[in-house]
């Protein structure tokens, strides 16, 4: 299985910052890497599909970069509908897996 | 517009049966891969499995953890998806959710749209 690891685990900014969530896959997944946004007590949505194309309504100031086994998910001026858990996951092999989740927290 | 509403989900003692649905609308899901990923109780998420397109004869994939207990098909008049789940361990607790992947797009199938989620709570 193709494991995912995000880091950090949780981090603490202000509406306005910038930040950067970073994602590595245990194998090379190509571009088939996709991020996720939950907010406690509801169900994911997806934002990002192809490590870096983003799904329809998502706000432009979301953003993904990488291929091969390092990714990264930057959101490049924190609104304050944006602090919730993001997950990545691979869709390059069975069985489908997701990061440990990256918790995104008000300073 | 695009909705998946999943339903059947409860309290069942370990080594029962649940089957959950998805009711689809806004779309037709022979037309498109849909599978159900989990999440256990202030964890993470956990892909179940997959049923592909009519055009790919909806053929599935599971984890590990569900094969040879869960299974999943669909019902195209009732544009529905189940998951049949047997021999329930404490461990399959958690909240389902059925989520559509979209269409090829040369970069794989990604979920493009989830349902609400439901709860299955497997205890004695």
């Amino acid at each position: 299985d193709i494991q995912m690891t995000q880091s950090p685990s949780s981090l603490f900014a202000s509406v306005g910052d910038r930040v950067t969530i970073t994602c590595r896959a245990s194998h090379d997944i190509s571009n088939f890497l996709a991020w996720h946004q939950q907010k406690p007590g509801k169900a994911p949505r997806s934002l990002i599909y192809g490590g870096s194309s983003l799904l329809s309504g998502v706000p432009s100031r979301f953003s993904g970069s990488g291929s091969g086994t390092d990714f990264t998910l930057t959101i490049s001026s924190l609104q304050p509908e944006d602090f919730a858990t993001y997950f990545c996951q691979q869709y390059y092999s069975y069985p489908l897996t997701f990061g440990q989740g990256t918790r995104l927290e008000v300073k | 517009e695009v909705q998946l509403v999943e339903s059947g989900g409860g309290l069942v003692q370990p080594g029962g049966s649940l089957r959950l649905s998805c009711a689809v609308s806004g779309f037709t899901f022979s037309d498109h891969y849909m599978d159900w990923v989990r999440q256990a109780p202030g964890k993470g998420l956990e892909w179940v499995g997959r049923i592909r397109d009519k055009g790919h004869s909806y053929t599935t994939e599971y984890a590990a953890s569900v094969k040879g207990r869960f299974t999943i098909s669909g019902d195209e008049s009732k544009n529905s998806v189940y998951l049949q789940m047997n021999s329930l361990k404490t461990e399959d607790t958690g909240v389902y959710y059925c989520v559509r992947l979209g269409l090829w797009t040369g970069s794989g199938y990604h979920i493009d749209y989830w349902g609400q989620g439901i709860l299955v709570t497997v205890s004695s």
